[in-house]
């Protein structure tokens, strides 16, 4: 079955403490990208990859990182994670090089992250 | 840069009655638009996309959606509700270049009522 997973699904965490929300795509997916969803906000991209090895910010990048060393995987890091990273968080996949508008984005199911 | 204004955070509507979600839309060049749903506890899924060929696009679940240039607007319409149809539904924007990324709105939660 075609999909985007995400772990783990659901995470409480306290401040500092790092974490990594993992992202896999088995549909072989040149773009992926990462989104944080707040009430009121939206979906806001926080970082993008158009292929192994080749990422970018988007709207709201401060205080994550992410990796693409393999075409299939973007794990999301958070190196020091505050309060104001509470949020639900989505990664997506795309299957162009020549970027989202052409083809559906597909979405993993979420992950959403606490930090007390 | 794109953006895309939903008009309406909360509609709620009857069983069978009309289901009629707002999209505007801003782009310095003819966009792409889309429209996607998420259901509770769900990623998003496309339930439609306009991309130039056609100006009136149908989607899944009995969806359509209409381009409208003068207006600039996306508005999602479905003739009659179903219990089903109860999800938060998100307009998105995309320019036409390489590096395009999608810019969402803020979402419309629709409710539907027996």
């Amino acid at each position: 079955e075609a999909q985007v997973t995400q772990n783990p699904r659901y995470l409480i965490t306290v401040t500092g403490k790092k974490l990594t929300v993992t992202c896999s795509q088995n549909m072989n997916h040149e773009y992926m990208s990462w989104y944080r969803q707040d009430p009121g906000l939206g979906l806001r991209q926080i970082y993008y990859s158009m292929n192994v090895e080749v990422t970018d910010k988007g709207d709201v990048p401060e205080g994550y990182k992410v990796s693409r060393k393999e075409k299939r995987n973007f794990p999301l890091i958070l190196e020091s994670p505050s309060p104001n990273q509470t949020s639900l968080y989505f990664c997506a996949s795309s299957n162009t090089l020549a970027g989202p508008a052409y083809n559906e984005q597909f979405f993993g199911p979420g992950t959403r992250l606490t930090v007390l | 840069a794109q953006s895309v204004t939903q008009l309406g955070s909360h509609v709620s509507v009857s069983e069978g009655a009309l289901v009629l979600l707002r999209c505007n839309y801003s782009s310095s060049v003819p966009p792409y638009l889309f429209w996607y749903v998420q259901y509770p506890n769900q990623g998003l899924q496309l339930l439609l996309k306009y991309t130039s060929a056609a100006t009136l696009v149908k989607g899944i679940n009995g969806f359509e959606a209409e381009f409208k240039k003068s207006e600039t607007s996306f508005h999602l319409t479905k003739p009659s509700a179903h219990m089903s149809d109860a999800a938060e539904y998100f307009c998105a924007v995309s320019g036409t270049g390489t590096a395009s990324k999608l810019t969402f709105g803020t979402g419309t939660r629709l409710q539907v009522t027996l």
